[in-house]
């Protein structure tokens, strides 16, 4: 079955410092997935998909089918990147599944 | 290009009373969704709907929720009748074809049973 599995609530780390969110999936296809951002008081919005391997506000996130995973990254933590993230596949063409998401609280 | 747009933005009742939330979804995406997000955890799909027809609702208590898409346009979710349990933030998205396409959220609504 398909599942999206990311083990941390809450991540606190400090302005300047490396963070990685993680996320690991179950799925016996090959996976596209996507991290999506939820900033207070707005929407769920898509931050990248792994297809594109592009860097979105500093963050990367790199597919790794042999742990299966694809957590995301960034070297240097800044306040604003402080919202909830979630890690997301795709599948079966139309539909989607969301992890339960992390928490990044970035320090001051 | 005009996001999705639900209504109303909150909503407060009291138990076995009913609500209905309503969805516009993005111009020309076929595929809408009803995600349901209680409180400290992820968004959990409840319907999808492929123009106006129903594609998943494996996870819709349909003893209380129904939904519809009528003209395959906007869509409409209802419970009836509301239990504490269904207070959660009630995510609507859309999405154009294709797997790799990403779904564009709505602000939610708020439902408060009380």
């Amino acid at each position: 079955a398909q599942r999206v599995t990311q083990p941390e609530k809450l991540l606190s780390v400090f302005k300047g410092a490396p963070v990685e969110l993680k996320c690991n999936y179950s799925y016996s296809g090959s996976p596209e997935l996507f991290w999506y951002v939820q900033y207070s008081r707005q929407r769920l919005q898509l931050l990248l998909r792994h297809i594109s391997r592009e860097s979105i506000k500093g963050f990367t996130a790199d597919l790794n089918k042999g742990e299966t995973s694809f957590h995301l990254k960034k070297p240097f933590a800044q306040e604003e990147d402080s919202a909830m993230y979630y890690c997301a596949l795709p599948f079966g063409g139309f539909k989607t599944i969301f992890g339960a998401g992390t928490r990044l609280f970035v320090k001051a | 290009e005009a996001g999705v747009a639900q209504s109303p933005r909150y909503k407060i009742i009291e138990k076995r009373q009913s609500v209905a939330f309503w969805c516009n979804p993005i111009s020309g995406h076929a595929t809408l969704y009803w995600y349901q997000q209680i409180l400290g955890q992820g968004p959990k799909l409840l319907i999808q709907f492929q123009n106006n027809g129903v594609v998943d609702d494996s996870q819709l208590p349909k003893d209380r929720f129904s939904a519809e898409r009528l003209k395959g346009v906007d869509s409409t979710l209802k419970i009836q009748p509301a239990k504490l349990e269904d207070s959660a933030v009630y995510l609507c998205a859309s999405k154009a074809e294709g797997a790799s396409t990403e779904a564009f959220f709505g602000q939610g609504t708020r439902l408060t049973v009380v």
